[in-house]
């Protein structure tokens, strides 16, 4: 069965500080990849997506970055984090053949920044 | 990109039927309409999806009006385990997914 991982849980980051998030997925091949972002209260903004290794579609201009070094890996950067960082980080992958295309979401990773 | 509106939020009773109404009047004929539900502190889960027809799962019932510019997530008997925000989306061409605000259902026992 598939599975999906992403860490750390939470993290508390200085401003300016780098972050990376990571997240993994097992059981299936060549996933779309997405990173969402929640902050306190409001509903999900998609930040990134990736259809394939090095294919990155970015949904909003900010201070993060998105890289799929592997098939299974996409990870979540920043080099200088800002105070409006801090949200609920979530990871998702959904298979890249044709069909409904439903989500499937990690534990997520809740950054504070300070 | 395509819009849903849903209701803020709705209460039910444990036990009884919850019916969530979703619109998404500007939707194309290959959007997908999808259902997840998100408990606190965790990431959203699958529930349901339609393209045309109605559907039914172990989990809901999902009720897509002929135009399809609204759907209808159904719980059957509404557990405490169901309170949670629900959010209907719709899947845009092959990859993506734009999650509203969602409804806030609070079911009381």
């Amino acid at each position: 069965s598939q599975t999906i991982h992403q860490w750390p849980a939470t993290l508390v980051q200085p401003v300016g500080s780098p972050l990376s998030l990571e997240c993994t997925v097992e059981g299936t091949s060549n996933p779309n990849l997405y990173w969402y972002r929640q902050a306190a209260g409001r509903g999900l903004q998609l930040l990134f997506y990736s259809v394939g290794i090095g294919q990155i579609s970015s949904e909003v201009p900010q201070n993060l970055s998105a890289s799929r070094p592997q098939d299974r890996q996409f990870i979540l950067s920043s080099k200088k984090l800002l105070l409006s960082d801090s949200g609920f980080y979530l990871c998702a992958w959904s298979s890249l053949k044709g069909g409904p295309g439903e989500l499937f979401f990690g534990e997520g990773s809740r950054l504070t920044v300070l | 990109d395509a819009k849903t509106t849903q209701p803020n939020s709705m209460e039910s009773n444990e036990e009884e039927p919850v019916h969530l109404p979703c619109n998404h009047s500007t939707i194309s004929g290959t959007d997908y309409i999808h259902w997840y539900r998100q408990l606190p502190s965790q990431g959203p889960e699958y529930v349901i999806h339609g393209l045309t027809s109605n559907v039914n799962n172990r989990m809901a019932s999902l009720a897509i009006a002929e135009d399809r510019k609204s759907s209808t997530l159904i719980l059957h008997r509404a557990t405490l385990r169901d309170a949670a925000v629900y959010y209907c989306i719709l899947r845009i061409g092959d990859y993506k997914l734009s999650f509203g605000a969602g409804t806030t259902v609070t079911v009381r026992a």
